[in-house]
């Protein structure tokens, strides 16, 4: 099955940094990647997502980048400001399976 | 508006005592999923509901069981629940059963055992 690595498992940035997490994926099946924040207390929602089909998408100061050869994708924060605090997951999905989630990055932004 | 509704969003239970939490949702969506996240980690898929169509995950204990009595909802029930079932339970839902499909979570029962 499918099993998802993601690194740092902490990430300790200055306000106005940029932060950049990454994971790698096994099935080369996967096709659909989205990144979760997650406040303390709160469920997962969805920040971004990205499909096989892509190399990069943006959104604002939210970035994602996938390499299928490599199988590894990234998630990219730009201008980092206090609210963006909180435990990111990466996930991988094949196609007709179950999500997967990398073990969590925890980004704190230091005002 | 929430999309998939938890309830309650804290539930202390005893050592033993079943226990059931609650997840609706307004999305119409085929699937239901239940995880069980403890601190510090990732979400840990339980079993999920494609339609009435019951999956279970292969190294999920016996003591989990789910009901989905509708499309709208889904209940986790725990028939005797241990010290290590202590976690945040999360319910989530996706249109579809094909990988590509955002899931969209609720907000999760936090599950103390004393």
């Amino acid at each position: 099955g499918e099993n998802v690595e993601q690194h740092p498992s902490t990430l300790s940035v200055q306000e106005g940094d940029s932060a950049v997490i990454k994971c790698t994926y096994s099935d080369s099946a996967s096709n659909y990647f989205p990144w979760y924040k997650q406040e303390l207390g709160k469920g997962p929602q969805l920040i971004i997502d990205i499909r096989s089909n892509v190399g990069e998408k943006k959104d604002q100061r939210i970035a994602v980048t996938l390499n299928k050869t490599a199988k590894h994708f990234s998630l990219h924060i730009t201008e980092t400001q206090p609210e963006d605090s909180a435990v990111y997951f990466c996930a991988a999905s094949p196609f007709n399976n179950d999500m997967r989630f990398g073990a969590g990055t925890r980004l704190t932004v230091k005002p | 508006d929430a999309m998939v509704i938890q309830n309650p969003r804290y539930q202390v239970t005893q050592f033993g005592k079943p226990v059931t939490l609650s997840c609706s949702q307004t999305l119409n969506h085929n699937v239901m999923y239940w995880y069980q996240q403890k601190s510090s980690q990732a979400p840990k898929l339980l079993f999920h509901y494609y339609d009435k169509d019951f999956n279970n995950e292969a190294d999920t204990p016996d003591n989990f069981q789910s009901r989905r009595p509708n499309t709208s909802f889904c209940f986790l029930d725990i028939r005797s629940p241990g010290l290590g079932d202590a976690a945040m339970y999360l319910c989530a839902t996706s249109a579809l059963k094909s990988g590509d499909t955002e899931a969209f979570f609720g907000q999760g029962t936090r599950l103390t055992v004393v």
